[in-house]
């Protein structure tokens, strides 16, 4: 169907607040990926869901940060006690294992922590 | 630690030009390559992908792999100014964590009338 979509696409939150973003990855595509991306800086890989498995959390920066992936689809990544360091721009992408790893990004979630 | 490098830029070329930008990666066991446009303040949109050695066209766009050199180039003929944006170079992480690619910096291009 459509492409990957996420959401708020914009959250403006005061530190120390929790938020959750939303990410409605492509039908059909098993791998789901969220990044972030800092003004003028490259991808941060933060976590990887693949299918059933358990997922890869290695780029996650804190144990502030979580992720869960429900009924194989939509993805909620989870930012606890939010800290001015956490603005930036939340990314996520979902590829399909016939289609060598391409992968396709939504549109972003613009997160301003105050 | 596999790692994708670009130069950053700004790469600056004049309308009509052909713009070239480049790649090199750490991972000899990588067999995909993508490349990546982002407007200012926009997700990243695929423009090509390539799997074997040589060249591969579409339209304006050549990229070129060389898997001895482990260098992947991306060609643009004919920079439009509309060209201008951040080009990523994405690299398959062959057996690896973080995800199944691995992606450069970027490199800022601007295409001048």
């Amino acid at each position: 169907g459509a492409g990957v979509s996420q959401s708020p696409s914009n959250k403006v939150t005061e530190k120390g607040k929790d938020v959750e973003l939303r990410c409605d990855p492509i039908s059909g595509h098993t791998a789901l990926y969220w990044y972030r991306q800092s003004l003028g800086q490259g991808l941060e890989f933060l976590i990887y869901f693949q299918g059933n498995s358990a997922p890869d959390k290695s780029g996650l920066p804190s144990d502030r940060f979580s992720a869960e992936r429900t009924g194989g689809s939509v993805s909620t990544l989870t930012i606890q006690r939010t800290q001015q360091e956490d603005s930036a721009v939340y990314l996520c992408a979902s590829s399909s294992l016939g289609a060598r790893e391409t992968q396709y990004f939504g549109p972003g979630t613009r997160l301003l922590v105050l | 630690q596999k790692e994708v490098e670009q130069n950053s830029g700004p790469l600056s070329v004049p309308e009509g030009a052909i713009a070239s930008l480049n790649c090199t990666y750490s991972d000899r066991g990588s067999q995909s390559f993508f490349w990546y446009r982002q407007y200012s303040g926009k997700s990243p949109e695929l423009i090509m992908f390539i799997y074997s050695n040589g060249d591969k066209e579409d339209g304006r766009f050549t990229a070129q792999l060389n898997k001895a050199s482990q260098y992947v180039s991306l060609l643009i003929r004919d920079s439009q100014p509309s060209d201008s944006a951040t080009y990523l170079c994405a690299v398959e992480n062959y057996g690896g964590s973080q995800g199944n690619l691995i992606f450069g910096k970027g490199t800022k291009l601007s295409v001048k009338p």
